[in-house]
């Protein structure tokens, strides 16, 4: 039962480097999400996919780009970090089914990044 | 001003009390919405979905009020293993959440 699976799930950066977290999903879900999360703060979305091949802005987007690779993958790049980047990166699917149903959000385990 | 709002706590409660946590949200064309339950470093689980009519889960009990465009959560009869924060969040094909609501059972 892999679920949705992220990595790495730890990783220390520079200011300035470049890095790709990579997410996949096995369940044939239609939309995928990136959230980010901080002390304080809760769950902030920072781009999702709602379907194969479309992308949008969530809550945060600045300083980040995504790429939903195929219908299993979405992944969240960070081309320049900066400190306030450090958090706990979680990528999520949903089925997304219809307005009233398999709408259920289905959360990866979490990627932990420092940016010093 | 995020899109789901809930106080934040924490809720310090006594083992066997009910609890309730509350959240408003301002998007009016979110469809769907949900309590998630997230322990410490770990990644956040579906509680409950939450439906206009109202649901119940043994001892959790969701409701939706479309009209005041607001969700809430009651536990009843807390457990010390209830401790964890709770989350809501709603939405269609773009879902935020609150900050959550630390809770913490007191035994």
């Amino acid at each position: 039962n892999a679920g949705v699976t992220q990595t790495p799930k730890f990783q220390v950066l520079k200011t300035g480097q470049s890095m790709t977290l990579q997410c996949a999903q096995d369940m044939n879900h239609n939309s995928m999400y990136w959230y980010r999360q901080d002390p304080g703060m809760g769950l902030r979305l920072i781009y999702y996919s709602a379907s194969e091949g479309t992308t949008d802005k969530g809550e945060v987007p600045n300083g980040y780009n995504v790429s939903r690779l195929n219908k299993r993958e979405f992944s969240l790049r960070l081309e320049s970090a900066a400190p306030s980047q450090t958090s706990v990166y979680f990528c999520a699917s949903s089925l997304l089914a219809g307005r009233n149903s398999g709408n259920t959000i289905y959360f990866g385990e979490g990627s932990w990044l420092t940016v010093v | 001003r995020k899109e789901v709002e809930q106080d934040p706590g924490p809720f310090n409660v006594p083992e066997g009390a009910t609890v309730a946590f509350n959240c408003t949200y301002s998007n009016s064309a979110s469809q769907s919405f949900f309590w998630y339950r997230q322990d410490c470093r770990k990644e956040p689980k579906l509680l409950m979905s939450v439906y206009s009519s109202g649901n119940e889960d043994g001892r959790f009990t969701a409701q939706l009020n479309r009209a005041s465009q607001y969700i809430s959560l009651l536990i009843r009869d807390s457990k010390l293993s209830d401790s964890a924060t709770y989350l809501c969040g709603g939405g269609y094909q773009k879902v935020t959440f609150g900050t959550g609501t630390k809770l913490q059972v007191i035994p």
